[in-house]
């Protein structure tokens, strides 16, 4: 049974690029979230996405966009990257309503 | 808006001794309340989760408490150990659709 899992690992991109994250949620899942954990902080909520629609979004800017796929995998995409972009980016997948998250090891970001 | 804060940000214990970790919520829809352990450089586990509906749950040498008046909950962990280390968040959702966690505890303990 895989759990949930993200690529790339890390990732280094400069200023005013863009980026592009990937999570396949655990077997079973149909809902993902994403959250922004900068470092010494707690998971910041970006936004979720369940039946390829965006359910609910946190307090970022468009500049942070995100796609599911009919396979229930997803992507967060970051515009116009600033160095405050810098973080470890999570996503957790969940079934449905369910309350209970799954995290996946997360991708680091450095942006510089 | 929703915000979750979280006491101590640190928090150093003797081996065998007892931790407590409190929280505080102020989204009166909140209704579920994980909590996680995150060791470094990893994922966040869950540890334990408490629902609206109950007071106190325990498992093994965790146990959460939550007072929905006051809008506070509890982590307990009793007879710590080494390998407790880490840091410690808790969180509140309105529903499966938003999760905002506190900004955690990094839990020492000494052996």
């Amino acid at each position: 049974d895989a759990g949930v899992t993200q690529s790339p690992t890390h990732l280094i991109k400069t200023r005013g690029q863009q980026v592009t994250l990937r999570c396949s949620p655990k077997s079973g899942h149909d809902t993902v979230s994403w959250y922004q954990q900068a470092l010494g902080q707690g998971p910041q909520f970006i936004f979720q996405y369940y039946e390829e629609e965006e359910r609910q979004r946190g307090n970022f800017p468009d500049r942070f966009s995100g796609h599911q796929f009919p396979n229930y995998s997803s992507e967060l995409n970051v515009n116009a990257l600033l160095l405050g972009d810098s973080a470890l980016y999570l996503c957790a997948s969940s079934f449905g309503r369910s309350y209970e998250q799954y995290f996946g090891p997360g991708t680091r970001l450095t942006v510089t | 808006g929703e915000n979750v804060e979280q006491h101590p940000s640190t928090l150093s214990v003797q081996e065998g001794d007892s931790a407590v970790i409190k929280c505080t919520y102020s989204d009166s829809a909140s209704n579920y309340f994980p909590w996680y352990k995150q060791e470094l450089g990893k994922r966040p586990q869950l540890i334990i989760d408490i629902r609206s509906n109950v007071g106190e749950k325990k498992d093994q040498r965790i146990a959460v408490t939550l007072n929905k008046t006051a809008k506070h909950f509890s982590l307990h962990i009793t007879e710590t150990q080494p390998e407790d280390s880490a840091v410690y968040f808790c969180a509140g959702d309105t529903g499966g659709f938003k999760t905002i966690f506190g900004a955690g505890t990094r839990l020492f303990v000494k052996a």
